[in-house]
């Protein structure tokens, strides 16, 4: 059972442009959702994250948006260059005073276009 | 060395073959992960350490043996594997310093073939 799905697999955005993903989970029990963002040959790396007791959370050009009764959140690239093609990944967790578990969505390849 | 670093990052093995993943963190983390990274499926938690005792086992088959001998060293060590386990091990660590801490910070993986 994949408790946190992700979409889509793939994204091309040309430059400038806003790039959109996806993910909705089933476990009313998560309180917090991270975005890791993996380029070829790296582990991932948090970009950023938020807690259910806020609707959306903006970090320079990226932004989650979070809807609590929809289950759902996403991450906005504002701008996307370039540099920002690789793979995102969300998660989820549940707070657990230090030992969380991760729950990973299945990635979304981006591609930003010249 | 800063971060999380990972040796080898690339191993091809035979099914019969033993081998070790190593893993070390520089950060003062108390508490280290290992993560199976497949195409196209989410990233797979295989076990967790805190203060250098296990506390999760992600029901994963006993050909992968983990051992912590310390807060910064995390080994995977790899017996009678079968091709299915060709993958991108990944190592992460994080503080465990209560609620409100959760990044995670992992290592480059190491590239699994089995052979």
């Amino acid at each position: 059972q994949q408790q946190v799905k992700q979409s889509p697999q793939s994204l091309i955005v040309q430059k400038g442009g806003i790039s959109i993903i996806n993910c909705a989970y089933e476990n009313t029990a998560f309180d917090y959702f991270p975005w890791y963002q993996q380029f070829p040959g790296k582990g991932p790396a948090l970009l950023i994250a938020i807690r259910p007791d806020v609707s959306e959370k903006k970090e320079g050009r990226f932004t989650i948006s979070f809807n609590k009764s929809a289950k759902q959140f996403s991450l906005h690239i504002m701008d996307s260059q370039p540099g920002d093609s690789a793979t995102y990944f969300c998660a989820a967790s549940v707070s657990n005073f230090g030992n969380e578990k991760l729950t990973f969505g299945t990635g979304t390849r981006l591609t930003i276009i010249p | 060395e800063t971060g999380v670093t990972q040796t080898p990052r690339h191993l091809v093995m035979g099914m019969t073959n033993k081998k070790s993943l190593k893993c070390e963190q520089h950060l003062g983390h108390n508490a280290m992960y290992w993560y199976k990274q497949s195409a196209k499926k989410p990233l797979e938690l295989m076990f967790v350490y805190n203060f250098k005792e296990q506390t999760e086992n992600n029901s994963v088959p006993s050909r992968f043996s983990p051992e912590c001998p310390n807060s910064s060293h995390l080994f995977l060590h790899l017996h009678t594997l079968q091709p299915e386990d060709s993958a991108l091990y990944l190592c992460a660590s994080s503080p465990k310093s209560g609620l409100g801490t959760y990044e995670q910070y992992f290592g480059p993986g190491t590239r699994l073939t089995v052979t």
